[in-house]
């Protein structure tokens, strides 16, 4: 049962352009959503979250949308850069003190080209 | 800040040994640490979380007893392939839960080889 769903394998955009990444989720219990992103051989790095609570935070060039009636969240990265070229994952995740854990998606493969 | 390592970034061994991967939150405490494993093109899959001072919780599937778990510190989990096989080879990864709601922070990742 996937809980985390990343629907779209791979991504290719213009560098300067909007990079619109999607991630659904069938848990509606779940608190927070993240977005990591991943170079191959490496341990993904943290991007941005968000609070159930909430249905939007920005961070510079990132900026996550959540929709919780249609359980489903967005990353947008504007304006796109060729180093944002990477594997990018959505998580989500329950906070139950010791039962803390986080649900990944598949991924998605974005490619900026230059 | 939010920095995590792991050690070593590569591990070739001989199959039926041993091989132990150390994982530290080397600017912040982390009571909760996680395993995860990778298989190529495919998610990451929690095999277990790690508490300090306590055992490990277990993903379904994932044998206790080969993959031993010890989070001694608020800054060191080491995970012990035990007699590893072929088949253990895989792309490992920890993460430490940072202080606050729910961030977690991930180290670089071992490749483990089993010949």
């Amino acid at each position: 049962d996937q809980q985390v769903k990343q629907n779209s394998p791979s991504l290719s955009v213009q560098e300067g352009r909007i990079s619109i990444l999607n991630c659904d989720y069938t848990n509606s219990m779940f608190d927070y959503f993240l977005w990591y992103k991943k170079y191959p051989a490496e341990g993904p790095t943290f991007l941005i979250s968000i609070s159930s609570i909430k249905d939007k935070n920005e961070d510079g060039r990132f900026t996550v949308f959540l929709n919780k009636s249609a359980k489903h969240l967005s990353l947008h990265i504007v304006p796109s850069q060729p180093g944002d070229s990477a594997v990018y994952f959505c998580a989500a995740g329950r906070d139950r003190g010791s039962n803390y854990k986080l649900t990944f998606g598949k991924g998605t493969l974005l490619t900026v080209n230059p | 800040g939010a920095v995590v390592s792991q050690h070593p970034s590569r591990v070739i061994c001989k199959s039926g040994t041993s091989v132990k991967i150390e994982c530290r939150s080397l600017d912040f405490q982390a009571t909760t640490m996680f395993w995860y494993r990778q298989f190529p093109k495919q998610s990451l899959m929690l095999m277990a979380t790690s508490n300090e001072g306590s055992k490990a919780t277990y993903e379904q599937g994932v044998e206790k007893d080969k993959f031993l778990i010890n989070h001694a510190s608020l800054t060191l989990s080491t995970l012990t392939v035990t007699s590893a096989h072929p088949e253990d080879s895989s792309f490992y990864i920890c993460s430490a839960r940072y202080p606050g709601p729910y961030e977690q922070y991930f180290g670089p990742g071992t490749r483990l080889t089993v010949t």
